[in-house]
């Protein structure tokens, strides 16, 4: 069965450039969910959208944006990067809209910033 | 309000012996589901149980869960060296006015199974 989709699953940064993870949320699932997790630490909860409208959001930095598109992938953009923001990134899918709100989650991106 | 609660924080075990991991929340939900996390590594999805249903087994794994206490336990038996790794509860509650959920993560415990 397919599975949520996060690419790159690697990516290293300098300081104050800008990255763009990826994720693709299993066929026919219109909730997405981004998070991440520090070294050592809880996933903490980012932004989540439905049916490509953002519908919550969490402590995600003003420097990170993010959208869902029309094909209901989503993308995290991050910008002006610093060294805090090394970390797993994990997307998660659900088909809310189906009333079935479990989370699958991606393997994650794991962000390192140099 | 913060959701899904963990303790204990760390947890140390004999290999062979039962561990068991509570969680704590504070919000009606829909669902709670429990995620292992080996060090590094991605969440590996372990098991649902819905706020209409009390305990879930599944393999080793027993999951119970009581709404009026807001609180879920993983129970783990007969644990494994390969059982080590972080687990985290995260439940799913409806935001207000919305059709939308939320998944929350608690803080994790930290299971060690010693050989």
């Amino acid at each position: 069965a397919a599975g949520v989709i996060q690419s790159p699953r690697h990516l290293i940064k300098e300081k104050r450039e800008t990255a763009t993870l990826k994720c693709y949320p299993i066929p026919r699932h219109d909730t997405v969910y981004w998070y991440q997790q520090g070294p050592g630490q809880d996933p903490q909860f980012l932004i989540s959208f439905y049916e490509k409208m953002q519908s919550d959001k969490g402590s995600i930095p003003d420097r990170f944006s993010a959208q869902q598109f029309s094909d209901y992938h989503s993308e995290l953009n991050m910008s002006s990067l610093e060294l805090g923001d090394s970390a797993l990134y994990f997307c998660a899918s659900s088909n809310i809209g189906g009333g079935d709100t479990e989370a699958f989650f991606g393997q994650g991106t794991r962000l390192t910033v140099v | 309000s913060q959701q899904g609660e963990e303790d204990p924080q760390a947890l140390s075990i004999q290999e062979g012996e039962n561990a068991t991991m509570n969680c704590s929340y504070k919000t009606s939900i829909n669902n709670l589901q429990w995620y292992r996390q080996n060090s590094g590594r991605g969440l590996v999805h372990l098991i649902l149980i819905r706020s209409n249903e009390r305990e879930k087994h599944s393999g080793r794994l027993r999951v119970t869960l009581d709404t009026s206490k807001k609180s879920s336990s993983l129970l783990i038996t007969a644990s494994r060296a390969a059982d080590t790794a972080s687990y985290f509860c995260a439940t799913a509650a409806t935001l207000l006015k919305t059709s939308y959920d939320k998944v929350i993560f608690g803080p994790g415990t930290s299971l060690s199974v010693i050989p």
